[in-house]
């Protein structure tokens, strides 16, 4: 059971460039979702995903998008990078129905130049 | 709009003393939960413990108990006998039941040094 993974762990990008942040879960979760933190702030949602085909904007969606084509992954994909998407992702899941703690991946440290 | 506030941007603690994290909230509705999560100088997540707005009893896991006061709206974290491994930065967080936008929202933290 490995939880929530997440790849890169870092990446450097050039501005304008697009690339996809990887995330998997094996603990069978409908809820995932992405946040990206900035130095000296919380956590910030992203985009979130309720199940399978299921996904919805967060607080800062602009620049991103996802997909959930299957309960285990949730990519979150980068248009065209831009510095201001310099930040740490997390991935996150949790079970579907109520109140329950959502388990963290690692993260990934991008920085765009 | 829920909201979370730690107003300590930096605490410091010396070893084996207790310490309180101070954590606010703003929300109108009436199921709910409050999470605070431990990030380390490694940057990962890390829960810590979890209150649920139905619970009568204050959550406890360990060293770690939650000073929660409805009527307030607040959720403060007590560490206690506090240990060198405690410094970081930890996080309040609230989540609501109610919607499809079931998401976590942040406090900004509160970096805790624990000194020897």
């Amino acid at each position: 059971n490995a939880g929530v993974t997440q790849t890169p762990k870092f990446q450097v990008l050039k501005t304008g460039q697009s690339m996809t942040l990887q995330c998997a879960q094996d603990m069978n979760h409908e809820y995932m979702s992405w946040y990206r933190q900035d130095p000296g702030m919380g956590l910030r949602l992203i985009h979130y995903s309720v199940g399978a085909g299921i996904t919805d904007q967060g607080e800062v969606p602009n620049g991103y998008n996802v997909s959930r084509s299957t309960t285990e992954d949730f990519p979150l994909r980068l248009l065209s990078a831009a510095p201001s998407q310099t930040s740490v992702y997390f991935c996150a899941s949790s079970y579907a129905s109520g109140l329950h703690e959502q388990y963290f991946g690692p993260g990934t440290r991008l920085t765009v130049t | 709009a829920q909201k979370i506030t730690q107003t300590q941007p930096g605490m410091f603690v010396q070893e084996k003393e207790a310490v309180t994290l101070d954590c606010t909230y703003d929300t109108s509705d009436p199921s709910y939960g409050l999470f605070w999560y431990k990030q380390p100088s490694s940057g990962e997540m890390i829960f810590l413990i979890y209150q649920g707005s139905y619970d009568q009893q204050n959550a406890t896991e360990g060293r770690y108990s939650l000073n929660f006061q409805k009527a307030r709206k607040s959720a403060n974290l007590v560490i206690s006998a506090s240990q060198l491994g405690d410094s970081a930065m930890y996080f309040c967080a609230t989540l609501l039941s109610s919607g499809s936008a079931r998401q976590l929202t942040f406090g900004s933290g509160t970096q805790l040094t624990v000194l020897p």
